[in-house]
C-alpha cells in the first residue's frame, strides 16, 4: 500500500527553528510537495523537489532524499503566522497526489 | 473573481437528500480535482477531471458523481447523503492534462455535515 508518515503535531517558540519530518512509501515517485493549511482554510502551496538536495524559499527550505523515501520542511526565524498544519504529498506513479494527514505546528511566544 | 470559488460554504443536510457542491474556476486550468478532508486522515481524492468532457475515479469516490461540462466548473454530487460523507470538501485545479506534477491550487472548500 501507499503510505505517507509526517508527525501529528510539533511545537516551537517564536524566533526558532523547526523541522518538519516526512517519510514516505509509494508506488513510484515523481516529485514530492508541501503544503501550508491554516486551520478552516484552504491548502497552499509551499515547495516542490523532484531532485534530491535541499531548495531555499525564503524562510523555508525542503530537502527531499529519494533513496531514503524522506523529505522535510525546515522553517526559519519562526512566526507567530506559522502556526498552521503542514501537508506532505507525494505524486505517484499514476500522477496522483498521495497525502500525508499534516503536521499541526503551534508556535509558541 | 480569481481563482477557484466553491459554493455553499457549509451546509447541514439530511441523510437520504441529494446535493450538488459547486466548483468554478477562472485560471483556465485543465485538470480539476474533488477531495475530501477528514480529522486525522490526508486529503482523500474523490473523483478528478484531467481535461474538459473527461472524469476519472479517485480513491474514495463510491455516494459521489462528477461531471466536467467546460473547463470552468465541476459540480460534485452525493445522490443520496449518508452520514458517513460528513466532511469538509474542497475542489483543486491545475494546468495540466494528468502525466505531469504541476501544482493543485485549491478553493476555500466546503463544510458538509449529513444528519
Amino acid at each position: 500500500g501507499q503510505n505517507i508518515d509526517q508527525p501529528t503535531e510539533m511545537t516551537a517558540t517564536e524566533g526558532a527553528i523547526v523541522q518538519i519530518n516526512c517519510t514516505y512509501q509509494t508506488s513510484g515517485f515523481n516529485g514530492l510537495f508541501w503544503y501550508q493549511q491554516h486551520a478552516g482554510e484552504a491548502p497552499t502551496f509551499l515547495s516542490y523537489n523532484v531532485l534530491d538536495g535541499l531548495e531555499e524559499k525564503g524562510r523555508f527550505s525542503s530537502f527531499l532524499s529519494r533513496s531514503k523515501g524522506y523529505s522535510y520542511l525546515l522553517l526559519k526565524e519562526l512566526q507567530m503566522k506559522d502556526s498552521a498544519s503542514y501537508l506532505c504529498a507525494v505524486v505517484d506513479s499514476n500522477y496522483q497526489l498521495i497525502w500525508g494527514a499534516g503536521t499541526k505546528l503551534i508556535i509558541k511566544p | 473573481i480569481a481563482g477557484i470559488t466553491q459554493a455553499p460554504t457549509s451546509q447541514i443536510l439530511a441523510a437520504g437528500r441529494r446535493m450538488t457542491l459547486r466548483c468554478t474556476q477562472d485560471m483556465r486550468h485543465n485538470a480539476m480535482y474533488w477531495y475530501r478532508q477528514d480529522l486525522g486522515l490526508g486529503l482523500r481524492l474523490i473523483h478528478y477531471s484531467n481535461t474538459a468532457g473527461t472524469t476519472g475515479k479517485g480513491e474514495v469516490p463510491d455516494g459521489y458523481s462528477v461531471s466536467r461540462a467546460n473547463t470552468d466548473d465541476f459540480p460534485l454530487t452525493l445522490a443520496s447523503a449518508v452520514p458517513s460523507q460528513t466532511s469538509v470538501y474542497f475542489c483543486a485545479s491545475s494546468d495540466s492534462e494528468g502525466g505531469t506534477t504541476d501544482t493543485q491550487y485549491f478553493g476555500p472548500g466546503t463544510r458538509l455535515t449529513v444528519l
